[in-house]
């Protein structure tokens, strides 16, 4: 079955940096784009960025923009997202998803991992 | 401030039909599909609509979603006390080159 199970969150301090993993298996990940989306406690959900599936094409969310850097490894299912200078803004559980392309929408999703930044 | 909009809040009492908006612009609903995402409290978001009205499988045909212009809505019939969730809707916008989430609206079972 489909599993997006994210990890590397925890607390860190302002402007420090820290990695976040997507381990994707269950489906032939080469052929998906994968998404971060992230939700701030008691907040909405805020779109953080985008690899499309050979992993030269990203997007960036202006507000990460610069600090953020999302990698892939097809090799070995995986995702990545570095997380650098990092402030209080960024607390927030940190979503992965899957997206196949052709206008399916993010129809996997991981259950998360939290990142706190605080002192 | 997010390019597309919905409103905060929406309720019914069961069995009734409500209906769900989200605006936006001429890059994003305008010129893409708009996506539905449904979050249940202390889980991850589901799929709930794509290609703005499309329904994966396993989404039961009480939701149904629409577009028209730089509108979109969802609509959920027979509304049942499991509907309680934070209903998303998101398209791609254009102009930003970004995935963009409306606020969210929380839908009440009275």
């Amino acid at each position: 079955q489909v599993q997006l199970v994210e990890s590397g969150g925890g607390v860190v301090q302002p402007g420090r940096s820290l990695r976040l993993s997507c381990a994707a298996s269950g489906f032939t990940f080469r052929s998906f784009g994968v998404h971060w989306v992230r939700q701030a406690p008691g907040k909405g959900l805020e779109w953080v960025a985008l690899t499309w599936s050979d992993g030269n094409n990203k997007y960036y969310a202006d507000s990460v923009k610069g600090r953020f850097t999302m990698s892939r490894d097809n090799s070995k299912n995986m995702v990545y997202l570095q997380m650098d200078s990092l402030s209080a803004e960024d607390t927030a559980m940190y979503y992965c998803a899957r997206d196949e392309g052709g206008d399916t929408g993010l129809d996997y999703w991981g259950q998360g991992t939290l990142v706190t930044v605080s002192s | 401030q997010s390019v597309v909009t919905q409103p905060p809040s929406a309720s019914g009492t069961p069995g009734q039909r409500v209906t769900i908006s989200c605006s936006g612009g001429s890059s994003n609903i305008g010129s893409n599909h708009v996506y539905w995402y449904r979050q249940l409290p202390g889980t991850a978001p589901k799929l709930l609509i794509f290609r703005s009205n499309q329904r994966p499988s396993g989404v039961p045909d009480r939701f149904s979603g629409s577009k028209s212009g730089t509108s979109a809505s969802l609509a959920i019939s027979g509304l049942r006390s499991e509907d309680e969730a934070d209903y998303y809707c998101a398209a791609w916008d254009d102009n930003l080159s970004a995935y963009v989430f409306g606020i969210g609206t929380r839908v009440t079972v009275l």
